[in-house]
């Protein structure tokens, strides 16, 4: 069966203090994992899409790598207003664009 | 940058009421997307619509209906509404093909008692 999972499930950090989120997953055919932030009440903003083991891609305090079973999505030195829950999706072959989400990570970084 | 653009934002409805969910994008993007979310579940799709003239069921299609009424605009309906339907709801929209970036508007929230 086609399935996401995100650990932990919620994380605490103090500011300054650098971790990483897991995304584990289990597709035929990945066509692209997709890392989302999300803030309450808004919609998920698009983040990064790795498409092959090996790849990452970095954004300010952020980077994503990927394997052939998971992404970490590494937070270094992470400031309060990096609080969000994170996204991890999966694309994968299969006519349309579908996406397979997890459940997400909801983190707080506390000054 | 508009994005995507849902309406309404807030919305409570009683059982059995019915109402649509607009949504447009000025991405020009082929296809677009219904999802809702709920507490301690992922993102699910409801329905999609790979190109202009398209839709299709996704994983939870079950008392809503879809209008892709061209190119920009996708709109969800829900006939006779149920508490079970409470929940957030998400237009998206992204280029033809799996694997293209999938792209989120600002959310509806729908209350249903």
């Amino acid at each position: 069966e086609d399935q996401v999972t995100q650990s932990p499930e919620a994380l605490r950090l103090q500011e300054g203090e650098s971790s990483s989120l897991n995304c584990s997953y289990t597709v035929s055919g990945l066509r692209g994992l997709f890392w989302y932030r999300q803030d309450p009440g808004k919609g998920p903003e698009f983040l990064f899409t790795l498409y092959s083991a090996g790849e990452e891609k970095e954004k300010e305090r952020l980077k994503a790598t990927l394997t052939k079973k998971e992404s970490f999505l590494h937070i270094t030195a992470p400031k309060p207003e990096d609080s969000a829950t994170y996204l991890c999706a999966v694309a994968f072959s299969g006519g349309y664009n579908k996406l397979i989400f997890g459940a997400g990570t909801r983190l707080a970084v506390h000054p | 940058n508009a994005g995507v653009t849902q309406t309404p934002k807030f919305q409570v409805l009683k059982t059995g009421q019915s109402m649509t969910l607009q949504c447009a994008q000025d991405m020009n993007h082929n296809s677009m997307y219904w999802y809702r979310q709920d507490p301690g579940m992922g993102l699910r799709l409801i329905y999609y619509s790979a190109s202009e003239g398209t839709t299709d069921k996704g994983e939870v299609p079950n008392g809503y209906n879809v209008s892709r009424l061209n190119k920009r605009e996708f709109s969800l309906r829900l006939e006779s509404a149920a508490p079970s339907q409470t929940s957030v709801y998400f237009c998206a929209s992204s280029e033809q093909g799996s694997g293209n970036t999938i792209y989120f508007g600002e959310g509806s929230w729908l209350t249903v008692v």
